[in-house]
């Protein structure tokens, strides 16, 4: 089965600092992966996706995550930390299934930025 | 446009109402989904819509009713719920492609007294 594990329900960078936010995969065939963003009593929005091709994925407000085969990884940086950073970060991996693409998600890391 | 609606932003009901939550894109998607979302946990998956069919049912309760009227409009019928369903109801809609990402409305806040 395809799935997505986070490391770290928390992470806390100074502002300015580097972002980075862990994602490992589960799957036994090529995945097609997503990060969200949540702020606080909204919807998800994404940030990027990884389905073929580059494996350098740029996203909006300067995120990028790189897609390691290897390592079955897909973690999430940015060089500098902005306060506007603070919400909940989901991955998220799609599948297929006989009814339809279904999308599964980490447990997800909460960042929060210090001045 | 790209949005993703939805009403009513915070609905407030008791065990024994009825209420209906409506999700509606305009992106010409195929697929609608509803999730629910528990405080500081991810979004699980309750139902899939696709091409107005019920696809996929995640074994939800029959207290939660879905129906897909057309391809823009979602709803979700609600029914003698319990207080443990209270959470934040997320719509979303994509394209058919596996590599299509989701797009999320900004949710319905439930609570179930």
């Amino acid at each position: 089965a395809q799935s997505v594990t986070q490391l770290g329900s928390h992470v806390s960078v100074s502002e300015g600092a580097l972002v980075l936010l862990r994602c490992n995969y589960s799957s036994s065939v090529p995945p097609y992966l997503f990060w969200y963003v949540q702020y606080p009593n909204q919807g998800l929005q994404l940030l990027l996706k990884y389905t073929t091709g580059a494996t350098l994925v740029k996203g909006i407000n300067g995120f990028e995550a790189e897609f390691k085969k290897s390592e079955t990884s897909f973690h999430l940086t940015k060089p500098s930390a902005h306060m506007s950073d603070a919400a909940e970060y989901f991955c998220a991996v799609r599948i297929s299934t006989g009814g339809g693409n279904k999308l599964t998600f980490g447990t997800g890391t909460q960042l929060k930025v210090e001045l | 446009d790209t949005e993703v609606t939805q009403t009513p932003k915070h609905l407030v009901m008791g065990m024994t109402n009825k209420k209906s939550l409506k999700c509606e894109q305009h992106m010409g998607h195929r697929a609608m989904y509803w999730y629910k979302q528990k405080a500081k946990k991810p979004p699980e998956l309750m139902f899939v819509y696709s091409y107005e069919k019920l696809s996929i049912n995640e074994s939800v309760p029959s207290r939660f009713s879905p129906e897909c009227p057309n391809s823009s409009l979602l709803n979700l019928h609600l029914h003698a719920l319990q207080p443990e369903d209270s959470a934040l109801y997320l719509c979303a809609s994509s394209q058919e492609r596996i590599a299509d990402e989701q797009f999320f409305g900004p949710g319905t806040r439930l609570t179930v007294l």
